[in-house]
């Protein structure tokens, strides 16, 4: 079955400190991958998006995410993080071979930036 | 450019009652989904439409929840009779129909069912 784990709930990070948050996927074709990021009663915010190409994707407020195809990984990372990053964070994945656009998102990891 | 509108923002009701969410997408967006999200869960695809026919409904429980694109652009998600379970945020979002597109989502609909 097709799935999408991020196996830590909460990351706790210092604020100037390097950020990663895990994402790791279960696919049986190609996937588009994405990460958006969910402040408190607010929707989802399109971070970046992995299509094919550069295996580092740059997208928005500094963060990238790094595409591992040997170890179907999709880790978002930032060089130094503030603490107005602290929110939840989502993986998805939307399978090439799937006729429509349903993503289909882990369950999320809190991201805890303290100053 | 104005995003994906969503109302009533909050929504508290009894269980066995019903209840229903408005969506408006981003102007010219064909496709349409409802997520649900769980407390502690990421976002689950109830519904997509394409324009105003359906493309994927096969997570949502047909018996109590239902959806419609009347003339292809607002969409109206209505669940009736509510249960316990059905407490969650329903996300409402909006894209072109090429492929590889980001969606956007609209900021939701809290759903409390007492």
């Amino acid at each position: 079955a097709q799935s999408v784990a991020q196996p830590e709930d909460q990351v706790n990070v210092a604020e100037g400190n390097p950020l990663t948050v895990k994402c790791t996927y279960s696919v049986s074709g190609n996937p588009y991958l994405f990460w958006y990021v969910q402040y408190p009663n607010r929707g989802l915010q399109f971070l970046l998006k992995y299509i094919t190409g550069d295996n580092l994707v740059k997208g928005s407020y500094g963060f990238e995410a790094e595409f591992n195809k040997s170890q179907t990984s999709f880790h978002l990372k930032k060089p130094s993080a503030l603490v107005s990053d602290s929110a939840l964070y989502f993986c998805a994945v939307r399978f090439l071979s799937s006729n429509t656009g349903k993503l289909i998102f882990g369950q999320g990891t809190t991201l805890q930036v303290k100053p | 450019e104005a995003g994906v509108a969503q109302s009533p923002r909050y929504k508290i009701i009894e269980k066995r009652q019903s209840v229903a969410f408005w969506c408006n997408p981003i102007s010219g967006h064909a496709t349409l989904y409802w997520y649900q999200q769980i407390l502690g869960q990421g976002p689950k695809l109830l519904i997509q439409f394409q324009n105003n026919g359906v493309v994927d409904d096969s997570q949502l429980p047909k018996d109590r929840f239902s959806a419609e694109r009347l003339k292809g652009v607002d969409s109206t998600l209505k669940i009736q009779p509510a249960k316990l379970e059905d407490s969650a945020v329903y996300l409402c979002a909006s894209s072109f129909p090429a492929r590889t597109v980001k969606q956007y989502f609209g900021p939701g609909t809290r759903l409390t069912v007492l």
